[in-house]
């Protein structure tokens, strides 16, 4: 456990509506991410941040959008809401040099209707 | 661009016994690391080993162990006397080295992990 905390937990909202997921880390890690798993897949990479106010894309940004104020927040936004996002998202930390280990939160169910 | 392949997405095994999960990549890379994450039903994803790739030693934790052949790009789990507990998703992941900051994993599909009391 790195204490990451997700919010929601779970989440049903409707198709065009914006959505915003929030990941809060304990321990002041510089980098962080957001990822998403769906069957098939595996675990893809959304976004990632590497310090406060610094973000970059991964594979699988598009219809998303992040923010990270603080160093223990990351926000991640969906701006309007599509099917194809009904996902289970994972925000996860890394410890950096020398053991490069993430640490992943407890995930959130999004289901778009 | 990196890729990590797990050829199973099926396994299962005998309570107490020893289990193989099997996982390849691609990469150009010299320098990376290779982890195993467990996805049990409550959705964690849990750390179960690291490996460097510029260690020739495999890695080992209590029952969990690695068998990293890094000319095959290969790194396969073995899981020792299996519990009930193991039972789950196992996912290989890459990591490479960048100068840039982009310290993402790389994921393969993952296997389903069951275990036969």
């Amino acid at each position: 456990d790195a204490g990451i905390t997700q919010s929601p937990r779970h989440k049903v909202t409707e198709t065009g509506t914006p959505v915003t997921l929030r990941c809060h880390q304990t321990e002041n890690h510089r980098y962080m991410y957001w990822y998403r798993q769906d069957p098939g897949h595996g675990l893809r990479l959304i976004h990632y941040s590497y310090g406060v106010k610094d973000t970059d894309k991964g594979e699988v940004s598009d219809g998303y959008s992040v923010s990270r104020s603080k160093t223990e927040d990351f926000l991640l936004t969906l701006e309007s809401a599509t099917s194809s996002q009904t996902s289970v998202y994972f925000c996860a930390v890394c410890t950096g040099f020398p053991t490069y280990e993430q640490y992943f939160g407890p995930g959130t169910r999004l289901t778009v209707t | 661009a990196q890729t990590v392949t797990q050829s199973q997405p099926e396994m299962s095994v005998q309570e107490a016994e020893t289990v193989t999960l099997s996982c390849t990549y691609d990469t150009s890379e010299s320098d990376y690391y290779l982890f195993w994450y467990k996805q049990p039903p409550s959705r964690q994803m849990i750390l179960v080993i690291r490996q460097e790739a510029y260690k020739q030693q495999n890695a080992t934790e209590n029952r969990f162990s690695v068998n990293f052949q890094k000319a095959a790009k290969s790194f396969s789990l073995k899981i020792s006397d299996s519990q009930l507990g193991d039972a789950a998703m196992y996912f290989c992941a890459y990591r490479g080295i960048s100068n840039f900051g982009n310290e993402k994993l790389t994921f393969g599909t993952g296997t389903r992990l069951t275990i036969i009391p």
